[in-house]
This record gives C-alpha cells, sequence and structure tokens, in this order.
C-alpha cells in the first residue's frame, strides 16, 4: 500500500521569503513522487515529478523537490514567493509497477502575505 | 493545443436526476480517470479506464458510471444514487508506458445538486 501525508493544511509566507510544503510518503517499493499544483476553480498542472534518477527535482516556477529516502521525505521549496504562487498543493505518490493510480495528499493551501 | 477538455464548467441539477460530465482528450493518451474533490480534501478516484471498452472501479465508485468507446472520451454520470454528488469533478489522462505515470488534468466540472 501506498499513503502520502502534507504535514500542513495551510502556509503563510511574506512574498520574497522561501517557501517549504512538507510531504512525507510511504510505499514498500520505489516510488515516483509528483507535486501539482491548483489555484481555485482549475485543474491541477504538474511542477515536477521524481522517478528514481537525481534526487533534486527542479520545476517550473523555481520550484523544486529533494526525494530523502531515510526520511521518506518529498519536500517542495522556493527561494522566493511570488504573489502568483498563491494556490493549493497537492503532494502524489505512484507505484512503479505498470500501475497508473496516483495517490493524493489532502493538499497544502499556500497564502502568500504583501 | 494538445489538451484536456471538460464540460460544463458548471452543472445545477435537482436531487434524482442522473447526469453526464464530459470529457475529452487530444493527448492520445491510453489512460484516462475520474477524480472527485471535496473541500480540504485531496483527489479521490472514481473510475479509470487504460484501454478503449475496459473500466476499473477506483475507490468511491457507487453511484456513479462510465463508458470508454472511444480513446478520446470518457464521459462520467452522476446517477441518482450518488448520496452526495455535489462536488468538484476532474478528468485526467497519462501514457501507460515507461518510467513514470504522470497524469494531465482538465479544467474541472464544478456540479450542484439541490
Amino acid at each position: 500500500a501506498q499513503s502520502v501525508t502534507q504535514l500542513d493544511s495551510h502556509v503563510s509566507v511574506s512574498e520574497g521569503t522561501p517557501v517549504l510544503l512538507r510531504c512525507n510518503y510511504s510505499s514498500s517499493y520505489s516510488p515516483s513522487l509528483f507535486w501539482y499544483v491548483q489555484h481555485p476553480n482549475k485543474g491541477l498542472q504538474l511542477l515536477l515529478k521524481y522517478t528514481s534518477a537525481a534526487t533534486l527535482v527542479k520545476g517550473i516556477n523555481g520550484f523544486e523537490a529533494e526525494f530523502k529516502k531515510s526520511e521518506t521525505s518529498f519536500h517542495l521549496t522556493k527561494p522566493s514567493a511570488h504573489m502568483s504562487d498563491a494556490a493549493e498543493y497537492f503532494c502524489v505518490v505512484s507505484l512503479n509497477f505498470g500501475n497508473e493510480k496516483l495517490t493524493f495528499g489532502t493538499g497544502t493551501r499556500l497564502t502568500i502575505i504583501p | 493545443d494538445g489538451g484536456i477538455t471538460q464540460s460544463p464548467k458548471y452543472l445545477f441539477r435537482k436531487e434524482g436526476q442522473n447526469v453526464t460530465l464530459s470529457c475529452e482528450q487530444n493527448l492520445n493518451h491510453d489512460a484516462m480517470y475520474w477524480y472527485r474533490q471535496d473541500p480540504g480534501q485531496g483527489l479521490r478516484l472514481i473510475y479509470y479506464s487504460q484501454i478503449v471498452n475496459d473500466f476499473q472501479k477506483g475507490d468511491i465508485a457507487e453511484g456513479y458510471s462510465v463508458s470508454r468507446e472511444k480513446k478520446e472520451s470518457f464521459p462520467l454520470t452522476v446517477t441518482s444514487a450518488q448520496k452526495n454528488p455535489t462536488a468538484f469533478y476532474l478528468c485526467a489522462s497519462s501514457i501507460t508506458s515507461g518510467s513514470s505515470y504522470e497524469q494531465y488534468f482538465g479544467p474541472g466540472t464544478r456540479l450542484t445538486v439541490t
């Protein structure tokens, strides 16, 4: 079985300061991990993905995430927050067994303070 | 432009009526998915299909039905048996080969049943 836990339901940061959104996963096998972003009343957009290559993954809009197997974590970071980053972020895990089913975290709402 | 379209964006129905949500993709993806999103929760899988004329139940299939007669289309019917149908519904698609299975999402349909 696989699961994912997003440790914060809501994060607020000031514009220009760093962003950290935390995610821990549980998987019996080597997983693929994703971060998606959702703006209000919109679909989900892929930010970045980890698929057992480099453990530091760079995504769109300046986001990156580091896969740490020993800590079973896949935290999302950005050095400097922008107002347009305000959205809901989902950490997602998938098994690499030809199984396309994804397991979603419950989401972290990111608020940017001007 | 390649992508996934869902229509309509907003849908209103009376309790006891069946309603069908449309999902079309021109990405030439084999697999398609339907998710339900409720406030404060992650996405929950309703049904998925990996090939034409075949589909499987997800985690919350009760009260829903689907068909997959064409590769590009995967309509979802919310039946009167669904006890709490008001939600945001998201359709997605993905490839079914390679090293990762990221899914591409449509813009969603917000269904309100009164």
